[in-house]
C-alpha cells in the first residue's frame, strides 16, 4: 500500500528565505505526482503536477522535482512570502489502476515578514 | 481547469440527524469520484471512490451504513452521513475525474459540525 511522508511537518521562515520541502513514497509505480497548496479552513489548490516521466515541473517561485527511482520529490519555493503561508499536501497517483491520489501529511510553512 | 462544486460548503447539525453533502463536476464527466475526509491539522484520508452507475468502494474502517455514497449521474455525487454523532465534524472534500489518465479535481469541501 502506497505511503506518502512529508517532512517537515512544520517550517518557520523569514521573508524572502528560499526553502524547500520534501516528499517521500514507498511504491516507486506512481502515474503521477502532485503538489497543493491548503490554506486553513479552505479546499486544495493544485501547484504543481509532475508525470511519472517527468523530472521537474516550475511554476513562477515553484519548482517541483520528481526522483520516482528513490521515491522522492522536492517542492522549491524561492523568494518566500508571507502569502506563502499555508500547508502544502504532495500526493501521487500510483499505476495501478483506478486509484485515487493518497496524500502526505502536509508541511504547514510560516513565512514571517 | 475543470470545476468541482460542493454543496452545502458548511453545516451544523444536532446528533442523530442526517446530512446529505452534494459534489457536482461542473463542466466536464466524471466518471469516478473520490470522497475524503479531513480532521484539523491532519491530511485528508479517503473514504470510499465511486464510479457512475455502481456501488461505491469504501476503505478500510469507514461505514458503508453509516456514509451513503450515491453516484447516479456523471456530474453528480452525494455523501450522506446518517445518524451524525460528533466525532463525525470533520472537513469532507470529494474529488472526480474523468479518466484514469486524468488528474482530479477537488471540490472546495464542506465543513461538518454536530453538535
Amino acid at each position: 500500500k502506497q505511503e506518502v511522508t512529508q517532512i517537515p511537518a512544520a517550517l518557520s521562515v523569514p521573508e524572502g528565505e528560499n526553502l524547500v520541502l520534501n516528499c517521500s513514497f514507498t511504491d516507486s509505480a506512481i502515474y503521477n505526482l502532485q503538489w497543493f497548496r491548503q490554506d486553513p479552513g479552505k479546499g486544495l489548490t493544485s501547484l504543481l503536477l509532475i508525470q511519472s516521466s517527468q523530472r521537474e515541473q516550475t511554476s513562477g517561485r515553484l519548482n517541483a522535482s520528481l526522483d520516482k527511482s528513490s521515491g522522492r520529490s522536492t517542492l522549491y519555493i524561492a523568494a518566500s512570502q508571507p502569502g506563502d503561508s499555508a500547508t502544502y499536501l504532495c500526493a501521487v497517483k500510483t499505476n495501478s489502476g483506478n486509484t485515487p491520489l493518497v496524500f502526505g501529511k502536509g508541511t504547514r510553512l510560516s513565512v514571517i515578514a | 481547469g475543470a470545476v468541482v462544486s460542493q454543496h452545502p460548503s458548511w453545516v451544523i447539525c444536532k446528533s442523530g440527524t442526517s446530512v446529505k453533502i452534494e459534489c457536482r463536476s461542473l463542466d466536464f464527466q466524471a466518471t469516478t469520484m473520490f470522497w475524503y475526509r479531513q480532521f484539523p491539522k491532519q491530511s485528508l484520508m479517503l473514504m470510499a471512490t465511486s464510479n457512475e452507475g455502481s456501488k461505491a468502494t469504501y476503505e478500510q474502517g469507514v461505514e458503508k451504513d453509516k456514509f451513503l455514497i450515491n453516484h447516479a449521474s456523471l456530474t453528480l455525487s452525494t455523501l450522506t452521513v446518517t445518524s451524525a454523532h460528533p466525532e463525525d465534524s470533520s472537513f469532507y472534500i470529494c474529488s472526480a475525474r474523468w479518466r484514469v489518465e486524468e488528474t482530479q479535481y477537488f471540490g472546495p469541501g464542506t465543513r461538518l459540525l454536530v453538535l
